[in-house]
């Protein structure tokens, strides 16, 4: 089946630590996209890449570095120097063909806690 | 701060008819979106309206979009305890999109 995975569901970090989270997507889709959720919030936008070996950053890009070297993957790495990364992450991508209704296709989710 | 506004809670009981608005800012989308996330999961898009149109239905869901007022609303008929999750609007154009605050919706029995 098509969709976009998201792995790990859950992630641990003490602080200080770099951690990565995966996004893969086997829908064809040109763009991807990053977005944290905190509670009670909407979704911020991190990242995101409209091509491969192309990204732009969101509102909230601070403290995270992204990749872009397939079309299917989409990594993010959420660095020590993000503050309070402590969050829900979200992956998107997106069908820019026009084929379709255009809208954004989500993972379902990680969430990163630092100990 | 989010361009496009939604209430945060809206609580109703089981049967009753359940009503999320929106207001949104970029007249040029073509469509106008409703996702539905569930605790812990990723959105799932729920329903969608064409920007020519002023109302769609589909099943219980009936989506209104006033253009003139910039104005969407999600209105879900006989709410179950399973529509209890948080319903985001958004407006995707072709360079951007943005996203409601989203209304966490909670069903009582």
């Amino acid at each position: 089946d098509g969709g976009i995975t998201q792995s790990p569901k859950y992630l641990f970090r003490k602080e200080g630590q770099n951690v990565t989270l995966s996004c893969e997507q086997n829908l064809n889709h040109d763009a991807m996209y990053w977005y944290r959720q905190d509670p009670g919030q909407g979704l911020r936008l991190i990242y995101y890449s409209q091509i491969v070996n192309d990204f732009q950053k969101g509102d909230i890009a601070e403290g995270y570095s992204v990749s872009r070297e397939k079309k299917e993957s989409f990594p993010l790495t959420v660095t020590s120097a993000q503050k309070n990364p402590t969050a829900f992450y979200l992956c998107a991508s997106r069908d820019y063909s026009g084929q379709g209704l255009g809208e954004l296709f989500f993972g379902e989710g990680s969430r990163l806690t630092v100990l | 701060g989010e361009d496009v506004e939604q209430s945060l809670f809206l609580s109703v009981r089981e049967g009753d008819s359940s009503v999320i608005n929106c207001t949104y800012t970029d007249s040029s989308s073509t469509y106008l979106y409703w996702y539905k996330q569930e605790p812990g999961a990723g959105l799932q898009l729920l329903t969608y309206i064409f920007s020519n149109m002023d109302m769609k239905q589909d099943q219980r869901l009936t989506v209104l979009l006033n253009k003139k007022d910039k104005h969407l609303s999600l209105r879900i008929a006989d709410t179950q305890t399973g529509d209890s999750a948080i319903y985001f609007c958004a407006e995707i154009g072709d360079n951007d999109m943005r996203f409601g605050a989203g209304t966490r919706l909670t069903v009582k029995p």
